[in-house]
């Protein structure tokens, strides 16, 4: 079945840093994918998605690009802020795309 | 627009116990999620239910789980008896979206059990 490795964490960063969560998966046809986001006492969102090929996911800042040659759907942002501190989890759609299976999660924490 | 709302938030038993958990989905949310989240893992599928219909119920422990969905808007998720291995946090998700996913699923905050 398809699944989603994600880098361990947790990750710790200076505000304005440079951020890159790596993503990769193995799946059967052409998952659609995702990156979710839970912050501190809240349930997980939405951060970003991309349904096919080279499309490129963006949301406050965060980019990920959907890499079908290295099946990798890797998070970026360019200068995080302390805000960004959560856990981030990549995810992609079953092999009947009707849910979601998700990664272990990478705990980011941004001090000021 | 209210989010998915669970109950309870915490739930604290002894082993062997009954516990249950409620959800009440996004209004006009057709598809429901039952997600349980192991600590330091990410969520893994239990069941999904399109209106009042389990479609994917092949992750559930079917010997101590059971989950209804009757009126097709909330849901309830039982364990008995409860073992030491269920301590997780349970969550519901919802979505607009019948059949295949390309949108976002919405997520309550969870129900923590621990049990002792």
């Amino acid at each position: 079945g398809n699944s989603v490795t994600q880098m361990e964490g947790p990750v710790t960063l200076s505000e304005e840093a440079f951020l890159t969560i790596n993503c990769t998966y193995t799946a059967t046809g052409y998952p659609s994918l995702f990156w979710y986001v839970q912050y501190p006492g809240e349930g997980l969102q939405l951060l970003l998605k991309a349904t096919k090929a080279d499309d490129k996911g963006s949301n406050k800042g965060f980019e990920a690009t959907y890499r079908k040659e290295t099946t990798s759907f890797h998070l970026e942002k360019g200068s995080v802020q302390v805000s960004d501190s959560a856990v981030y989890f990549c995810a992609l759609t079953n092999q009947a795309g009707t849910a979601l299976i998700f990664g272990k999660g990478t705990t980011l924490s941004v001090s000021s | 627009e209210a989010g998915v709302v669970q109950s309870p938030r915490y739930k604290i038993i002894e082993k062997k116990q009954p516990v249950a958990f409620w959800c009440n989905p996004i209004s006009g949310h057709n598809t429901l999620y039952w997600y349980r989240q192991n600590l330091g893992q990410g969520p893994e599928l239990l069941i999904r239910y399109e209106n009042e219909e389990a479609v994917d119920d092949s992750q559930l422990p079917k010997d101590r789980f059971s989950a209804e969905r009757l009126k097709g808007v909330d849901s309830t998720l039982k364990i008995q008896p409860a073992e030491l291995g269920d301590s997780a946090v349970y969550l519901c998700a919802s979505s607009p979206e019948a059949g295949e996913v390309t949108g976002e699923l919405f997520f309550g905050e969870g129900s923590r059990l621990t049990v002792l």
